[in-house]
């Protein structure tokens, strides 16, 4: 079972350069979300979604744009990456009901020099 | 907002139990939520509590509720050196349906 999986693992970037990362799940999930985690900060919003075709902002989406074209793809984007967003992302999704448990991807770690 | 909020760091000796704490601002908190993260990996739910509950106990795992104080707590008993990982307290932030987490605890087991 693939459960969520997140393309690529590591990621070097130049400042001022943009990339896409790719985050899908087989579980048919409502609810899709980014996540940020930096040491001693735990994991942060970025931004989320309650369904394909919507997008929404989180505690920290400064920086990061998101699409939902399809149920199963969440997609996180930099346009310009800056030193600032060097952090691990992962991807979760989840039913979103009251109780509910959110299963994660491996993480992409993004390094930005 | 919300605000979650944990321990860095606790170190134990194998065999010894392991007391994590938590505390949290959202009062309407319906689940509370213990998530394991091991090195290089994701994060995976350890175990959970209802809010109406002050105890649940699952193998070596007790979760301890104080509502009216708003502390969490996660005791493993007889801490073996597999469970040193990051231990992270969440709840559920009910507008948007996401979790909160709080800066995670990293459990160390010393042999």
């Amino acid at each position: 079972n693939a459960g969520v999986t997140q393309t690529p693992k590591f990621r070097v970037l130049k400042t001022g350069q943009s990339m896409t990362l790719l985050c899908a799940q087989d579980m048919n999930h409502e609810y899709m979300y980014w996540y940020r985690q930096d040491p001693g900060m735990g994991l942060r919003l970025i931004h989320y979604s309650v369904g394909e075709g919507t997008t929404a902002k989180g505690e920290v989406p400064d920086g990061y744009n998101v699409s939902r074209l399809k149920k199963q793809n969440f997609l996180l984007g930099l346009e310009s990456a800056a030193p600032s967003q060097t952090s691990v992302y992962f991807c979760a999704s989840s039913y979103g009901g009251q109780y509910t448990e959110a299963f994660f991807g491996q993480g992409t770690r993004l390094t930005v020099v | 907002g919300e605000d979650v909020e944990q321990s860095l760091f606790l170190s134990v000796r194998e065999g010894d139990s392991s007391v994590i704490n938590c505390t949290y601002t959202d009062s309407s908190s319906t689940y509370l939520y213990w998530y394991k993260q091991e090195p290089g990996a994701g994060l995976q739910l350890l175990t959970y509590i209802f809010s109406n509950m002050d105890m649940k106990q699952d193998q070596r795992l007790t979760v301890l509720l104080n509502k009216k104080d708003k502390h969490l707590s996660l005791r493993i008993a007889d801490t073996q050196t597999g469970d040193s990982a990051i231990y992270f307290c969440a709840d559920m932030d009910t507008g948007r349906r996401a979790l909160t987490f709080g800066s995670g605890t990293r459990l160390q087991v010393q042999p």
